[in-house]
């Protein structure tokens, strides 16, 4: 079983939809991230949380909104998707301690807007 | 604020050349982390490598390597004797460790290598 499970892996929606793609880890990291692929655009930074209480904006937060309900879970939700959100979606973890260690990823959720 | 650059949008090599991988990145802190991912078509992202600002010593790992040079600021990526297999996207990151951008991931566009028969 993949350590950084997302769930759903694909998913077609309609314009003003509500959407939310979810996300567990087993791997004990506090550190949870949500990411979104473009082509041609990399990965680009949606929320990050480095606890349960700790809930931080990225770099293309608007239209999205976040919830850290335990250490293990962390929910992405898009409260009423817009067609420029058709993406690739990624979850990922990180290590706790001084160092930054590297991300760890689930297998991604490919959500198409229409 | 942190800015990683991968010139490169797409390489094509015939099997068992070498393919070069150029990440140039730019950071205020002293103390930063820099990555390499490896994205298969199969879509997962693969953790290739990951560096301190402090260790410029370069890597060497199978057929792949790594040259750091903090000078200009670049982390490129070497991969010898290429083969099919090494066909995907190819990803370098950059995690600042000294501000409040600490634990955040910066990522470039990345590069798509394509290793033909």
């Amino acid at each position: 079983d993949a350590d950084v499970t997302q769930t759903p892996r694909n998913r077609i929606t309609k314009t003003g939809k509500r959407i939310m793609l979810e996300c567990s880890q087993t791997k004990g990291h506090d550190r949870m991230y949500w990411y979104r692929q473009d082509p041609g655009l990399g990965l680009r930074l949606i929320y990050y949380s480095f606890d349960v209480k700790d809930i931080n904006k990225g770099e293309i937060s608007d239209g999205y909104s976040v919830s850290r309900q335990a250490q293990a879970k962390f929910s992405l939700s898009l409260e009423s998707a817009i067609p420029n959100q058709t993406a690739l979606y990624f979850c990922a973890t990180s290590p706790t301690g001084k160092s930054v260690g590297e991300l760890f990823f689930g297998e991604g959720s490919r959500l198409t807007v229409l | 604020a942190q800015k990683v650059t991968q010139a490169q949008t797409e390489i094509s090599v015939v099997e068992k050349e070498d393919v070069t991988l150029d990440c140039v990145y730019e950071t205020r802190d002293t103390t930063y982390y820099l990555f390499w991912y490896k994205q298969p078509p199969s879509g997962e992202l693969v953790f290739l490598i990951r560096r301190n600002s402090f260790d410029e010593q370069n890597e060497i790992s199978g057929r792949y390597s790594w040259n750091f040079q903090k000078s200009t600021s670049s982390f490129n990526f070497t991969i010898t004797a290429s083969q099919v297999v090494d066909s995907a996207v190819y990803f370098c990151a950059l995690s600042e460790a000294g501000t409040d951008s600490w634990g955040k991931f910066q990522f470039g566009a990345g590069t798509q290598v394509v290793v033909t028969p």
